[in-house]
């Protein structure tokens, strides 16, 4: 079945504790992306990668790493997570255009206390 | 980058055709526009696109007008399940997407 996987799902963690939040996709898609979701607001871009080895910053990348060595890969890094990380958080694929829909994961709901 | 900006909410009588609005007046030609919904807090499933003639797939319609600042999605025959948040987005060619803050469309019995 094609579709984009997050691991974890859910995550409670403390302020200043390393964490990953993986992204995987199986349809062969060039095209990555995070985002982020907060309580009645839209989705906001993180980071994005137009393919293996090239990544660039979205509307809101401060406190967030990411990097893309494989194609079907792209981890989520959060060095020192704070409390206003506290989201949701969604990523997506597609070919590379942006006439080609973004396939979205289910989302992973992360907690910094 | 190009902004979108949605009504809140919106409601729909079941069967009807719900109309949903945007506008994107800082869109630029080489900048799509796309409508998600999303139910609950799953990922937003995709509707339809266009860049800049109307467009229709067997779920809905896309209206844009002719200066592209605004855009329109039909639902044809409106359902209880089309109760969702439905988002404009406008993406380029670089890879950056901009969502709106979605309209809340209730379709009531």
């Amino acid at each position: 079945e094609a579709q984009v996987t997050q691991n974890p799902r859910y995550l409670i963690t403390v302020t200043g504790k390393k964490l990953t939040v993986t992204c995987s996709q199986n349809m062969n898609h060039e095209y990555m992306s995070w985002y982020r979701q907060d309580p009645g607001l839209g989705l906001r871009q993180i980071y994005y990668s137009m393919n293996v080895e090239v990544t660039d910053k979205g509307d809101v990348p401060e406190g967030y790493k990411v990097s893309r060595k494989e194609k079907r890969n792209f981890p989520l890094i959060l060095e020192s997570p704070s409390p206003n990380q506290t989201s949701l958080y969604f990523c997506a694929s597609s070919f590379t255009g942006p006439y080609n829909e973004q396939f979205f994961g289910p989302g992973t709901r992360l907690t910094v206390l | 980058d190009a902004k979108t900006t949605q009504p809140t909410s919106m409601d729909c009588a079941e069967g009807r055709a719900a109309n949903l609005p945007c506008n994107h007046s800082t869109i630029s030609g080489n900048e799509y526009v796309y409508w998600y919904r999303q139910i609950h807090s799953q990922g937003p499933q995709y509707i339809i696109h266009g860049l800049k003639n109307n467009e229709t797939n067997e779920m809905a319609s896309l209206i844009i007008t002719e200066d592209r600042k605004s855009s329109t999605l039909i639902l044809p025959h409106a359902t209880l399940r089309d109760t969702a948040v439905y988002y404009c987005i406008v993406r380029d060619y670089a890879g950056k997407s901009t969502f709106g803050d979605g309209t809340t469309l209730t379709v009531k019995p």
